[in-house]
């Protein structure tokens, strides 16, 4: 009965690999985000889709390619890994308020990506 | 651009005390939504309380409360009756409002209850 599911859970992988991260949520959530988590703690947004429609793209490299294709799906393809790309990805989900929802975000566990 | 500022990486509280971590937030939009969650060592991001900017309460759940002072731009926790498995870090965020949805986020705040 997980809400939000992500794997693989931890990535180890060498420079200039091509690498993707798969996010699952079974809320019935229109919203999906993926957040960059840094070595500090610091949490960022990169991409959020909307009913599979690209709503927010945060100046991330163009290596970094989300796709979702239905909406409970949002996948994250990572191209040409650079060891700057280490950190924790986290995706999220959320029912918009004019859905009635409450707009809370909802996280996976994260995925730790390690590029050597 | 929103801002969303906690001042202390670092706090420590004894068991069963009360602790407050502090958020102050920036923002010329009236419609905004406050968030804290915890993470533990684990690593996941656990949501704990949610404040909108029209509410006229505080939020409360369980043990958090939000204290919201509306006017100061603050949004502070309050966890009372501290316990061992309140240790970990505490992140505010804000949404952003224009309808984008998106969380911003501050650096957070590592809580560290004491026995």
């Amino acid at each position: 009965d997980t809400a939000v599911s992500q794997t693989p859970k931890y990535l180890v992988t060498q420079m200039g690999n091509d690498k993707s991260i798969k996010c699952e949520q079974n809320l019935g959530h229109d919203t999906m985000y993926w957040y960059k988590q840094d070595s500090k703690k610091f949490l960022k947004i990169m991409f959020s889709y909307n009913n599979k429609e690209l709503i927010i793209n945060e100046t991330v490299p163009n290596r970094f390619s989300p796709k979702s294709p239905d909406k409970a799906h949002l996948n994250l393809h990572i191209n040409s890994l650079e060891l700057g790309d280490s950190a924790v990805y986290f995706c999220a989900s959320s029912q918009d308020v004019a859905r009635g929802g409450t707009d809370t975000q909802y996280f996976g566990p994260g995925t730790r990506l390690t590029v050597l | 651009a929103q801002k969303i500022t906690q001042t202390q990486p670092g706090m420590f509280v004894q068991e069963k005390e009360a602790v407050t971590l502090d958020c102050t937030y920036d923002t010329s939009d009236p419609s905004y939504g406050l968030f804290w969650y915890k993470q533990p060592s684990s690593g996941e991001m656990i949501f704990l309380i949610y404040q909108g900017s029209y509410d006229q309460q505080n939020a409360t759940e369980g043990r958090y409360s939000l204290n919201f002072q509306k006017a100061r731009k603050s949004a502070n926790l309050v966890i009372s009756a501290s316990q061992l498995g309140d240790s970990a870090m505490y992140f505010c965020a804000m949404r952003a409002p224009g309808g984008s949805e998106k969380l911003v986020f501050g650096k957070g705040t590592k809580l560290t209850v004491n026995p």
